[in-house]
């Protein structure tokens, strides 16, 4: 089984609609992060929590809202989706440490708004 | 500031060695790291390598650190087909408690 799992993997919504999209993981980890992923843009991060409590805006968070249900579930949503919001959207966990800090991600949801 | 820089393509022939390159800002990096994104996936990390080192050899990878110039370098020799990819690299820094900021990818195309 997959240790970081997204739902839904593919997601086709209409402008002004309210999206959640979901991210589970088995790893253990405190930290998770929330990116999309545009062709040219690279990765952008929107958001991340370092554990239960503490959630942090990220480069681009502007139109996104967060919850960290549980040590393991972290969802996104968009309150009112838009088309310039139609990308690639990865969850990724990392452990606690002091400076090495590998994440690791999710498979994506790829995310169309009409 | 922090910004990690990489050229967008590279185009190589099945065989030959692939070097794609990296150029971050911040000097107090401590590790940089190499991720593999394959068609439909998300990212894995492929290699990474620790600021006190130079150079870092994992079987076909071969990792270079340049800190003067502030740049990395990931070669793959004996490229193969299954090595077309998109190859971030990635920076974190000493506190450990800020994100991995990633550059925009390379996507590497490998012709048979």
């Amino acid at each position: 089984d997959a240790d970081v799992t997204q739902t839904p993997r593919n997601r086709i919504t209409k402008t002004g609609k309210r999206i959640m999209l979901e991210c589970s993981q088995t790893k253990g980890h405190d930290r998770m992060y929330w990116y999309r992923q545009d062709p040219g843009l690279g990765l952008r991060l929107i958001y991340y929590s370092f554990d239960v409590k503490d959630i942090n805006k990220g480069e681009i968070s502007d139109g996104y809202s967060v919850s960290r249900q549980a040590q393991a579930k972290f969802s996104l949503s968009l309150e009112s989706a838009i088309p310039n919001q139609t990308a690639l959207y990865f969850c990724a966990t990392s452990a606690r440490t002091y400076s090495y800090n590998e994440q690791f991600f999710g498979p994506g949801t790829r995310l169309t708004v009409l | 500031g922090e910004d990690v820089e990489q050229s967008l393509f590279l185009s190589v022939r099945e065989g030959d060695s692939s070097v794609i390159n990296c150029t971050y800002t911040d000097s107090s990096s401590t590790y940089l790291y190499w991720y593999k994104q394959e068609p439909g996936a998300g990212l894995q990390l492929l290699t990474y390598i620790f600021s006190n080192m130079d150079m870092k050899q994992d079987q076909r990878l071969t990792v270079l650190l340049n800190k003067k110039d502030k740049h990395l370098s990931l070669r793959i020799a004996d490229t193969q087909t299954g090595d077309s990819a998109i190859y971030f690299c990635a920076e974190t820094f000493p506190s450990g408690n800020t994100p991995l900021v990633f550059g925009k990818g390379t996507r590497l195309s490998v012709i048979a």
